[in-house]
């Protein structure tokens, strides 16, 4: 069974840094792009890019260009979403996915990860 | 500003059909990049309805069906149910961008 496991929800302030994890299982980590997308509350879905485990092949949203790191790990089978500077506007729930490539679709989601950036 | 324009509610009473838009440009559905759509409840993981223009995923009802043409694409809810109350994104790729795009999302309502 696929599955994608997100850590927990997190609080933070503004200027800290912060990453969230997102750890798979049921198939092979390095032969799908996995897809980070973002939900500000009240507002709809947006994308924040993808990555290709194998070799780290990464593409970001042009809104999220500096503001965000993606990552993997291999040896864990896990996916990072990575900011160093948090900002109050980067409260929002995140989802990470599985993709077949980088025009399809997203068949499989983790449950979440809760972000709140609050002083 | 999204670049991929969907309709911000549409609603409809049990038992009709609904239909939401998708409205791109020749640089992403119509480039020929596929439309995906999902039916999303915040706070849980969107679900994925149509991969691939009109393709249904197990254990979706055929009630939801999607089809493409040119520049548009549009998702189809026949015999509409309560449980359908949600929110539903269309999403392509777009190769200005050479990354993926939702639309604005569409909250539908059964009346």
């Amino acid at each position: 069974e696929v599955q994608l496991v997100q850590s927990g929800a997190e609080v933070k302030k503004p200027g800290e840094s912060l990453t969230i994890s997102c750890t798979i299982s049921g198939y092979t980590f390095t032969g799908y792009w996995i897809g980070w997308v973002r939900q500000v509350p009240g507002k709809g879905l947006e994308w924040l890019g993808f990555i290709y485990p194998l070799d780290s092949n990464t593409r970001y949203s042009p809104s999220f260009q500096g503001r965000v790191t993606l990552s993997v790990d291999k040896s864990i089978n896990s996916a990072f979403l990575h900011w160093s500077r948090l900002k109050a506007s980067d409260t929002a729930m995140y989802f990470c996915a599985r993709l077949p490539g980088v025009a399809g679709a997203l068949h499989y989601w983790g449950q979440g990860t809760l972000v709140n950036v609050s002083s | 500003q999204f670049v991929l324009t969907q309709p911000p509610s549409v609603s409809g009473a049990p038992g009709q059909r609904v239909t939401i838009s998708c409205t791109g440009s020749s640089s992403n559905i119509g480039a020929g990049y596929d439309v995906h759509w999902y039916q999303h409840a915040p706070g849980t993981p969107p679900k994925l309805l149509i991969y691939g223009n009109n393709h249904r995923p197990s254990g979706v009802p055929d009630r939801f069906s999607g089809s493409k043409s040119g520049t548009s694409a549009s998702l189809a809810i026949t015999g509409l149910q309560a449980e359908d109350e949600a929110d539903y994104y269309c999403q392509s790729y777009d190769r200005n961008l050479s990354g993926s795009i939702f639309g604005g999302g569409t909250k539908l309502t059964a009346l």
